[in-house]
């Protein structure tokens, strides 16, 4: 089957930084996305991992191990827009279709 | 342009209805997708066309009917819709097949 899991709420803090962490288990694997999607609106794309490690970009980072079937997106320097639904999602299997975790929604407090 | 667009915004149908909801992009990306959205759940997939041909139906109901008329266009054709069906419609593309998706604003569709 497939499968992501990822924190369904998670708080921080103004200027903080936060992890959040998405483990899958998938037929296959054909790289990995991060979404941000603020309420009401339509889902953003921030990063995408197919190789192991850490890619940056800005304020935010994403890890990848896929032997270990994890990625973490990290955020740096919290703003309070930064207030979202975090999705992970795996592309795996031939027909590229992308499997969607259910999504963390993140409330950063002043 | 790195923009998709979608039209209308807003829908409100009744069951007996018949509608449609457009997508348009200039981005030269071959690949289009349809999702339907629940409040707090991920978007859901519908229908993708690649090359302007239909590549995955998620098993969706008839009365849901896509149309890719031409590479930057895409269509969903609405008829005898359900209360159930009242979503957020979201139109993605991306270059091709598994890489990074960019979504439209969406349709926020209330069927009565």
């Amino acid at each position: 089957g497939q499968n992501i899991d990822q924190p369904t709420e998670m708080t921080a803090t103004e200027g903080a930084i936060v992890q959040i962490n998405c483990t899958y288990q998938t037929s296959g694997f054909n790289g990995l996305f991060w979404y941000q999607q603020h309420a009401g609106e339509a889902p953003t794309f921030l990063s995408y991992n197919v190789l192991d490690g850490l890619e940056e970009k800005g304020r935010f980072s994403s890890f990848l191990s896929r032997s270990k079937g994890y990625s973490y997106l990290l955020l740096k320097e919290l703003q309070m827009k930064d207030s979202a639904s975090y999705l992970c999602a795996v592309n795996a299997g031939n027909n590229r279709k992308l499997i969607w975790g259910l999504g963390t929604s993140l409330a950063v407090n002043p | 342009d790195t923009e998709v667009t979608q039209t209308p915004k807003h829908l409100v149908m009744g069951m007996t209805n018949k509608k449609s909801l457009k997508c348009e992009q200039h981005m030269g990306h071959r690949a289009m997708y349809w999702y339907k959205q629940k409040a707090k759940k991920p978007p859901e997939l519908m229908f993708v066309y690649s090359y302007e041909k239909l590549s995955i139906n998620e098993s969706v109901p008839s009365r849901f009917s896509p149309e890719c008329p031409n590479s930057s266009l895409l269509n969903l054709h609405l008829h005898a819709l359900q209360p159930e069906d009242s979503a957020l419609y979201l139109c993605a593309s991306s270059q091709d097949l598994g890489v990074d998706q960019y979504f439209g604003p969406g349709t926020r569709l209330t069927v009565t």
